[in-house]
């Protein structure tokens, strides 16, 4: 699986809009971009993912640039249940299921 | 959704003794499931690959003579860490998918192990 770097933390208000980057410029074109956010003391939960086009779900949206080199995962209007980290990964898409995660980012969200 | 179930979600033992971790699928069936170990302020690293029916597939430096991994049915694998060290006090996560195919994995809620 292609390496993917984020920034370790980011803060954004209650109400605004959340924008995580992810670079990942050794992406594969059999290779899709996967976003699951960790809740403290939880286990990670899926948010969505994508191949080369933009993706929007109940949760998120998830912006692939042309070159597909990195992307941006975007909560529209962040609340303070979303404070968690967020990793992003690139993987195969029926690779079977077996993730690599890296060091995520750590989002809050303040009132 | 499709959910995994940890059991327990967390738990205190003393050093040397053994204790079992299990992970079900409740509304699907998985003859792969995976267990993830996640020490304070990390990320979550691959211990292994439980296949059902067959023997487990360890990463790089686990031990799999103290991770012991049984996948005997298609919707429960345990984890029973032997001889507990307090170095092994960990997050220990297991996830699953139905079938290989699918587009996401589902994790367990976690277990929190503490060794004394």
């Amino acid at each position: 699986d292609a390496k993917t770097t984020q920034p370790p933390s980011m803060d954004c208000a209650e109400g605004r809009a959340a924008n995580l980057p992810c670079n990942h410029s050794t992406i594969s074109g059999n290779e899709y971009v996967y976003w699951y956010r960790q809740i403290h003391s939880q286990g990670p939960q899926y948010i969505i993912h994508g191949l080369k086009n933009n993706e929007t779900n109940e949760m998120a949206s998830l912006i692939i640039t042309e070159d597909r080199k990195s992307s941006t995962l975007i909560l529209p209007h962040a609340t303070l249940r979303d404070t968690a980290v967020y990793y992003c990964i690139v993987r195969v898409h029926n690779a079977g299921n077996m993730l690599t995660f890296g060091g995520g980012t750590r989002l809050m969200v303040k009132p | 959704g499709a959910v995994v179930s940890q059991h327990p979600s967390w738990v205190i033992c003393k050093s040397g003794t053994s204790v079992k971790i299990e992970c079900r699928s409740l509304d699907f069936q998985a003859t792969t499931m995976f267990w993830y170990r996640q020490f304070p302020k990390q990320s979550l690293m691959l211990m292994a690959t439980s296949n059902e029916g067959s023997k487990a597939t360890y990463e790089q430096g686990v031990e799999k003579d103290k991770f012991l991994i049984n996948h005997a049915s298609l919707t429960l694998s345990t984890l029973t860490v032997t001889s507990a060290h307090p170095e092994d006090s960990s997050f220990y996560i297991c996830s699953a998918a139905p079938g290989q195919r699918s587009p996401q994995a589902f994790f367990g809620q976690g277990t929190r192990l503490t060794v004394v």
